[in-house]
């Protein structure tokens, strides 16, 4: 049971133009959620964050947007420069018994073309 | 800081032998780690969750006998795969926390490639 979908597996974007990747989620209670970007034969490295008080989150070039109604979160690269091309993970924080874990999407392959 | 290495970073071996992955906080105490395994086009599923010098804690359909975990210092962690099998074959990362179990503040491995023929 996927509690967090991406449900676009890849994405092709031109340089300077706006990268949107895109994260649903089931569980109701789930109230952080993360970002994370890997390039290939690298770990996940974290990206950017949000609470589920916020609706928007914003570092750099990089912000994220959360609709809780919608159980509906998403990433804005903009503009998107070729270093960007890596696979991103959504991932929601799990909380159970005093401790917490990740709980990952599949990931999206953004490529971004000079 | 906060990097986190894992070795090997690919290893191939036989049906019914058993392999060991190490991984390292560098540059930090690790007081929990956690292995996640990565099916190709798949998400990284948490496989267990490690504390410094207690048992780890396996999540559901993991068998504990068959992938031990070790967490013997606050750098390192390790991952034995015992008796492989050929659906033992993954993309297996760890990642390191200096917190009590705080998702979002884990740094990751780059990764172990395993292959069993």
């Amino acid at each position: 049971d996927q509690q967090v979908k991406q449900n676009s597996p890849s994405l092709s974007v031109q340089e300077g133009r706006i990268s949107i990747l895109n994260c649903d989620y089931t569980n109701s209670m789930f109230d952080y959620f993360l970002w994370y970007k890997k390039y290939p034969a690298e770990g996940p490295t974290f990206l950017i964050s949000i609470s589920s008080i916020k609706d928007k989150n914003e570092d750099g070039r990089f912000t994220v947007f959360l609709n809780k109604s919608a159980k509906h979160l998403s990433l804005h690269i903009v503009p998107s420069q070729p270093g960007d091309s890596a696979v991103y993970f959504c991932a929601a924080i799990w909380r159970q018994g005093g401790s917490e874990k990740l709980v990952f999407g599949k990931g999206t392959k953004l490529t971004v073309n000079p | 800081g906060a990097v986190v290495s894992q070795h090997p970073s690919r290893v191939i071996c036989k049906s019914g032998t058993s392999v060991k992955i190490e991984c390292r906080s560098l540059d930090f105490q690790a007081t929990t780690m956690f292995w996640y395994r990565q099916f190709p086009k798949q998400s990284l599923m948490l496989m267990a969750t490690s504390n410094e010098g207690s048992k780890a804690t396996y999540e559901q359909g993991v068998e504990k006998d068959k992938f031990l975990i070790n967490h013997a210092s606050l750098t390192l962690s390790t991952l034995t795969v015992t008796s492989a099998h050929p659906e033992d074959s993954s993309f297996y990362i760890c990642s390191a926390s200096r917190g009590q179990g705080k998702g979002y503040e884990q740094y990751f491995g780059p990764g172990t490639r395993l292959t069993v023929t």
